[in-house]
């Protein structure tokens, strides 16, 4: 089992709808996760971070963590064409410090 | 306030060589993380340095090094270059603070080997 699995789409919304991104991951101490946005041919760029159970929103963008159920989710609202990228979700391992596994990348588009 | 600097943006080197690639972080963060990007595998973690010691590490050959110096600038170090060592090399920085484990990434490193 991967350690952070997401589907990989790709994911096709129309332009104003709300776009849903999932992931899962396996390692069940995990205390930090974030989702990341990268445009072909650029750097990830951090969306958000979360780390307790619940909603945080900012902006368009709500990222939802469920610990118990391994699950980390992002909702972007009013999706934009602007918006159409590969959205990956990370996971901060508990080993002190930093090993972060990235899932494989959801790909969305959001058409006109 | 300056983002992760890499350099170079682009290299390209033949098999056997010996590469270094370089990341200075955002003024403040201690803490470094190297990641190797390939369309096959996705974002892999290297390894990750704080305060000129290696903290953690992932399952790479030993062929793959780092260092990181006293302002946490770091380096990292591939030696005898494969051709499947081609990819984006990622560096990103995060201040390691409680609640403050967000890292941002720089722009990368392209290697290509031939």
């Amino acid at each position: 089992q991967k350690e952070v699995e997401q589907n990989s789409g790709p994911l096709s919304v129309p332009e104003g709808a709300i776009a849903s991104l999932n992931c899962t991951y396996s390692d069940r101490v995990s205390q930090s996760f974030f989702w990341y946005r990268q445009y072909s041919g650029k750097s990830p760029e951090l969306i958000m971070s979360i780390y307790s159970n619940g909603d945080k929103e900012d902006g368009r963008f709500t990222a939802q963590l469920n610990k118990a159920s391994q699950y980390v989710s992002l909702l972007i609202r009013d999706s934009q064409p602007s918006d159409s990228a590969t959205y990956l979700c990370a996971v901060n391992l508990n080993t002190g410090g930093f090993k972060t596994i990235f899932g494989a990348g959801t790909r969305l588009f959001v058409k006109a | 306030k300056a983002g992760v600097t890499q350099t170079p943006r682009y290299l390209i080197k033949t098999r056997g060589q010996q590469v270094t690639l370089s990341c200075s972080p955002i003024s403040g963060h201690r803490s470094v993380s190297w990641y190797q990007q390939t369309p096959g595998q996705g974002l892999q973690f290297l390894f990750e340095y704080f305060s000129e010691t290696q903290r953690n590490k992932g399952n790479f050959p030993g062929r793959f090094s780092g260092r990181q110096f006293s302002n946490s600038r770091s380096e990292m170090n591939v030696s005898t270059l494969e051709l499947g060592d081609s990819a984006l090399y990622l560096c990103a920085s995060s201040y390691d603070r409680v609640l403050q484990y967000e890292q941002y990434f720089g722009p990368g490193t392209r290697l290509t080997v031939t």
